[in-house]
């Protein structure tokens, strides 16, 4: 099946620092979902993104679908931006999400 | 309505209780998944219903059984747990299986059903 890695697995940031995080996976998909999932176990959609680049607030992300690879960027981080942060992708061949490993993230004050 | 409802949030069975998780969308999806999350690893497919039919199990073990009575529920009846299946149970739901989910907003989860067995 189609695997998903991330990095960096850990990150910890002051408040007011920008971030990089990275997906690769290795096969063609139709669908890259970047998630954030809270305390309580709740999976936050942030992009829908399986190509090109979009725009939220603070949070951007591009996928190159191409080179196989999605960048989530977080620009002026702040304490509830704490959390983990997952990549998923559905490949051509599987109807459901396969997930990264995730990275997680911690914003200190 | 962009919500998936997942109840109960938390459940405590014995290992020879029946039990059930009930998942629920009024989105139009039709394509909906059970999903089994343990504590700091990433959520692992189970089940895949498309247009009310399973279409994925993940070589799940019987004792977790998926129904789908219409195109709106899902349910997962737990019968004879062992306390290593105490996880994360997350609900999603997709536009379509098998085609990235819906143009714009994908697959949506429910907040899930954390379940301890003793």
């Amino acid at each position: 099946g189609i695997q998903v890695e991330q990095s960096p697995p850990d990150l910890i940031l002051q408040e007011g620092a920008n971030s990089t995080l990275r997906c690769n996976f290795s096969d063609s998909v139709n669908n890259l979902q970047w998630f954030h999932q809270n305390p309580w176990g709740q999976l936050i959609n942030l992009f829908y993104i399986p190509s090109g680049t979009k725009q939220n607030g603070r949070l951007s992300a591009t996928t190159v679908a191409t080179e196989r690879y999605s960048l989530l960027y977080i620009s002026s981080s702040q304490t509830t931006d704490s959390g983990v942060y997952f990549c998923a992708v559905e490949d051509t061949g599987r109807r459901a999400l396969t997930f990264g490993s995730g990275t997680r993230l911690q914003v200190q004050p | 309505d962009t919500e998936v409802t997942q109840t109960p949030k938390h459940l405590v069975m014995g290992m020879t209780n029946k039990k059930s998780l009930k998942c629920e969308q009024h989105m139009g999806h039709r394509a909906m998944y059970w999903y089994k999350q343990k504590a700091k690893k990433p959520p692992e497919l189970m089940f895949v219903y498309s247009y009310e039919k399973l279409s994925i199990n993940e070589s799940v073990p019987s004792r977790f059984s998926p129904e789908c009575p219409n195109s709106s529920l899902l349910n997962l009846h737990l019968h004879a747990l062992q306390p290593e299946d105490s996880a994360l149970y997350l609900c999603a739901s997709s536009q379509s299986a098998g085609t990235g989910g819906s143009l714009n907003y994908g697959y949506t989860f429910g907040s899930g059903t954390r379940l301890t067995v003793v």
